[in-house]
């Protein structure tokens, strides 16, 4: 498609809850990445694939927090238990360019852990 | 990424021109600048990138002086609907999935009718 497409659009979790978010990255775009907005304004960098495979990892608290993009199949960020802080906005973008930061974001999923 | 100040909030009367400044006093020989607009509920989009001079597109203009210390994004005759977040960011061209952008707190632009 043409556009980002996230589902679902919210989602309420009990703490220790799994959570789980999709993404379906424009058609063509090599590259998806997940970002947290936690804050207003404030943005954090989860990770990034190309195509399958994870390119840079260094924002994700491994712990709990999981992501894939397989072939054919909509990536997904999977929370294993949720707990109060990961209540946020989760953005997925993806860029189809090699050197740029021309990326283009979803609509985002709310996630609140209550 | 080179860090950026932006003023936090600014108001503007529907049809001005609005420009907005982001200082990147410690902006690297070979970083590029590059603007996103945010609406409320709704991810980012990129609206122009540059790296010196001026770019002009269909929705803005961004002025890089020579120094290139700073970079205004200009938007021509705002409208109600131009109301949102502004972000300036400013890195090097990365390979791949390395290009994560980094936003600041960003410019609140409130367009008045």
């Amino acid at each position: 498609g043409e556009e980002v497409a996230q589902t679902p659009k919210h989602l309420v979790r009990g703490e220790g809850q799994k959570a789980k978010l999709y993404c379906a990255p424009i058609k063509g775009h090599s590259y998806v990445f997940w970002y947290q907005q936690v804050l207003k304004n404030e943005f954090k960098f989860l990770i990034s694939f190309q195509n399958e495979n994870v390119f840079d990892e260094t924002g994700m608290p491994k712990e709990r927090f999981s992501a894939k993009c397989l072939p054919n199949s909509p990536c997904s960020l999977e929370i294993q238990a949720t707990k109060l802080e990961d209540s946020a906005v989760y953005f997925c973008a993806s860029s189809q360019r090699e050197n740029s930061y021309e990326q283009y974001f979803g609509p985002g999923t709310r996630l609140t852990v209550t | 990424l080179a860090k950026t100040t932006q003023p936090i909030s600014m108001d503007s009367y529907e049809g001005q021109e609005v420009n907005i400044t982001c200082s990147h006093n410690n902006i690297a020989t070979n970083d590029y600048i590059t603007w996103y607009q945010q609406f409320p509920s709704q991810g980012p989009r990129f609206i122009i990138q540059g790296y010196k001079t001026k770019v002009t597109n269909e929705v803005a203009s961004l002025f890089i002086p020579a120094d290139r210390k700073s970079s205004t994004l200009s938007l021509p005759r705002v409208s109600l609907s131009d109301t949102a977040v502004y972000y300036c960011l400013v890195g090097p061209p990365r390979s791949g999935g390395y290009q994560k952008v980094t936003f600041g707190t960003g410019t609140k632009l409130q367009v008045i009718p």
